[in-house]
């Protein structure tokens, strides 16, 4: 079966400090890989999104960056964070959106 | 306006009570995601459905495609319920648009 992971699950960062966020996807080829972000009492947003190696695509201009070396990992990097930056970041994947979309543990991000 | 619309944001009930939490949206889709967060941040998922009606265990989840709305309903309700239900549409391959979400909240 398939099964999904991402690590660090918390992280408190100081200002200006660089990020790294992985995830790893298990028991599937060629998945669609997502990074969303979730504000404190706000819905998901799609920061990136990869339907290949290589291949990103970016939902909104960001402080931000995505990286898929391999096809199964996909990481989310900043080389100076913000305070803006606080939040909760998800990895999803999925074959086909219409086919449903499982997400991994989350990571708790704190930038102080 | 979002395309993807639930109500309510927040409801809050007694144990026992029938919960019924809506979803609707203007994307043309075939399918519609049902998610529940868990206070610790954790998306798991309920129902993905395209018509009709899926029951699991107390969980209900209802759509009507032509009037593109689906509805969540929680019989006989329970303090563990409590989380943020999300509805999700994908509507191409890679895309899937999400609502804001209901937050739950059941008092014992």
């Amino acid at each position: 079966s398939q099964t999904i992971h991402q690590w660090p699950a918390t992280l408190v960062q100081p200002v200006g400090s660089p990020l790294s966020l992985e995830c790893t996807v298990e028991g599937t080829s060629n998945p669609n890989l997502y990074w969303y972000r979730q504000a404190a009492g706000r819905g998901l947003q799609l920061l990136f999104y990869s339907v290949g190696i290589g291949q990103i695509s970016s939902e909104v201009p960001q402080n931000l960056s995505a990286s898929r070396p391999q096809d199964r990992q996909f990481i989310l990097s900043s080389k100076k964070l913000l305070l803006s930056d606080s939040g909760f970041y998800l990895c999803a994947w999925s074959v086909h959106a219409r086919q449903g979309i499982d997400f991994g543990e989350g990571s708790w991000l704190t930038v102080v | 306006k979002n395309e993807v619309e639930q109500s309510p944001q927040n409801l809050t009930a007694q144990e026992g009570e029938f919960i019924t939490i809506n979803c609707s949206y203007s994307v043309g889709i075939s399918a519609l995601h049902w998610l529940q967060q868990h206070p610790g941040g954790g998306i798991v998922s309920l129902f993905m459905l395209s018509s009709g009606k899926k029951k699991h265990g107390r969980l209900i989840a209802t759509i009507n495609i032509q009037e593109k709305h689906s509805s969540l309903h929680i019989t006989a309700s329970h303090p563990r319920d409590s989380a943020v239900y999300i509805c999700a549409a994908p509507y191409r391959d890679d895309k899937i648009i999400f609502g804001k979400g209901t937050r739950l909240h059941i008092l014992p």
